[in-house]
């Protein structure tokens, strides 16, 4: 299994401002996958993140808007660039695990609301 | 990817079994099924998958029907900690996508005593 933090848990932004979220995990994974949750919706993933690698984002995500960082096996952040009110959702971090599941291990998450 | 349909919410009693239904009829030969659920205010957490056979954990069974266009998850006692969005996801493993889960809208699963 694998343990997984994220900072900080809960913000409170004004639209036009950036935040950068941050995931540790407690053992070094390969990959590692950014989520975001709007409001009383499902999942969608953001993008993939490979260490030593450029992160891989899914259609209608863009680098410029959620720039990701993975400077390690252990830790990588994703920033909320130039926000708005639509940008108001959970954003939560996870994990492959390496056995022979293969499941992913999810973060708790960081709420976000943008006035 | 291949689809997956789920009732949108289900009522349980504590105490009783719960059969969740999840239909793919799109699925292919190397997909398996995953369940994962999401109680409030966390991340989701992963509880069972399967390819072919029917599966058992801790956690719950996975029924998969013979043509695997459907499967349900199933509870045996639900209790109030149960209570959660319970995701059916497919996972091609022969795709360099395996590693990306889907999420679906999901079946949000009340219990009440």
């Amino acid at each position: 299994s694998a343990v997984i933090s994220q900072k900080p848990s809960r913000d409170i932004c004004q639209r036009g401002t950036s935040l950068t979220i941050q995931c540790q995990v407690d053992s070094q994974v390969t990959m590692m996958f950014w989520y975001r949750q709007q409001p009383g919706q499902s999942l969608t993933l953001i993008a993939t993140a490979n260490q030593g690698s450029e992160a891989t984002y899914e259609s209608g995500f863009v680098i410029d808007k959620f720039p990701i960082s993975r400077p390690n096996l252990t830790f990588s952040t994703l920033t909320v660039s130039n926000m708005s009110p639509e940008d108001s959702s959970i954003y939560l971090c996870s994990v492959e695990g390496t056995g022979v599941v293969n499941e992913q291990f999810f973060g708790p998450g960081t709420r976000l609301t943008v006035l | 990817d291949a689809k997956t349909t789920q009732p949108n919410s289900m009522e349980s009693n504590e105490e009783e079994p719960v059969h969740l239904p999840c239909n793919h009829s799109t699925i292919s030969g190397t997909d398996y099924i995953h369940w994962y659920r999401q109680l409030p205010s966390q991340g989701p957490e992963y509880v069972i998958h399967g390819l072919t056979s029917n599966v058992n954990n801790r956690m719950a069974s996975l029924a998969i029907a013979e043509d695997r266009k459907s499967s349900t998850l199933i509870l045996h006692r639900a209790t109030l900690r149960d209570a959660a969005v319970y995701y059916c996801i497919l996972r091609d493993i022969n795709t360099g996508t395996a590693s990306k889960l889907t999420f679906g809208t999901g079946t949000r699963l009340q219990v009440t005593l």
